[in-house]
């Protein structure tokens, strides 16, 4: 039973590479979710997805890109990375959304960008 | 805007007893949603407790309860009987009612728990 599947778990970029975090769900959840969590802070809303082919903003979603061609998948793309973007990324997903509660999370991606 | 605020960064308490984390919330809206999320050492969130706002019986689940204060703003986590495995991050979160992403998270208590 694997549910939310994240990776890498951890990678460091250089300033100004790209890369994706891949984030997959087998419970054919409609919801998805990206969050960032920064030291000593609570999650922040990065991109979310209420379906294939429908993504909308979070709360901080500069710097960051998102699509949804499947309900299973839902890649976090950086495409110039900056200090600012190390932080710790979680995705989630929901049957019913997030009045619900219950969201499902991976165990994260630790990204640090030097 | 809408904030949750988790005014103890740090807790403990000792096995078997009992401990209670705080969190206030400022919100205009009447239809909305609390929680609770514990995230272990391993990093993945997991639910523990939820409640709606529009139910004024406080949720309960198992050793997890809640003190929700509509009025005051006010949803407190009450951990009774605590085991070991209750230490992590505990953190408060929002959502009003209808939105589809937008949960709101407090900067999280860390829970130790004392042999």
């Amino acid at each position: 039973n694997a549910g939310v599947t994240q990776t890498p778990k951890f990678r460091i970029l250089k300033i100004g590479q790209s890369m994706t975090l891949q984030c997959t769900q087998d419970m054919n959840h409609n919801y998805m979710y990206w969050y960032r969590q920064d030291p000593g802070m609570g999650l922040k809303l990065i991109y979310y997805s209420v379906g294939a082919g429908i993504t909308d903003k979070g709360e901080v979603p500069n710097g960051y890109n998102v699509s949804r061609s499947t309900t299973e998948d839902f890649p976090l793309r950086l495409e110039l990375a900056a200090p600012s973007q190390t932080s710790v990324y979680f995705c989630a997903s929901s049957y019913r959304g997030s009045n619900t509660g219950e969201l499902f999370f991976g165990e994260g991606s630790r990204l640090t960008v030097l | 805007a809408q904030t949750v605020t988790q005014s103890q960064p740090e807790m403990s308490v000792q096995e078997a007893e009992t401990v209670t984390l705080s969190c206030t919330y400022d919100t205009s809206e009447s239809d909305y949603y609390l929680f609770w999320y514990k995230q272990p050492p391993s990093r993945q969130m997991i639910l523990v407790i939820r409640q709606e706002a529009y139910k004024q019986q406080n949720a309960t689940e198992n050793r997890f309860s809640v003190n929700f204060q509509k009025a005051a703003k006010s949803f407190s986590l009450k951990i009774s009987d605590s085991q070991l495995g209750d230490a992590a991050m505990y953190f408060c979160a929002y959502t009003p009612g209808g939105s589809q992403g937008n949960l709101i998270f407090g900067k999280g208590t860390k829970l130790s728990v004392k042999p």
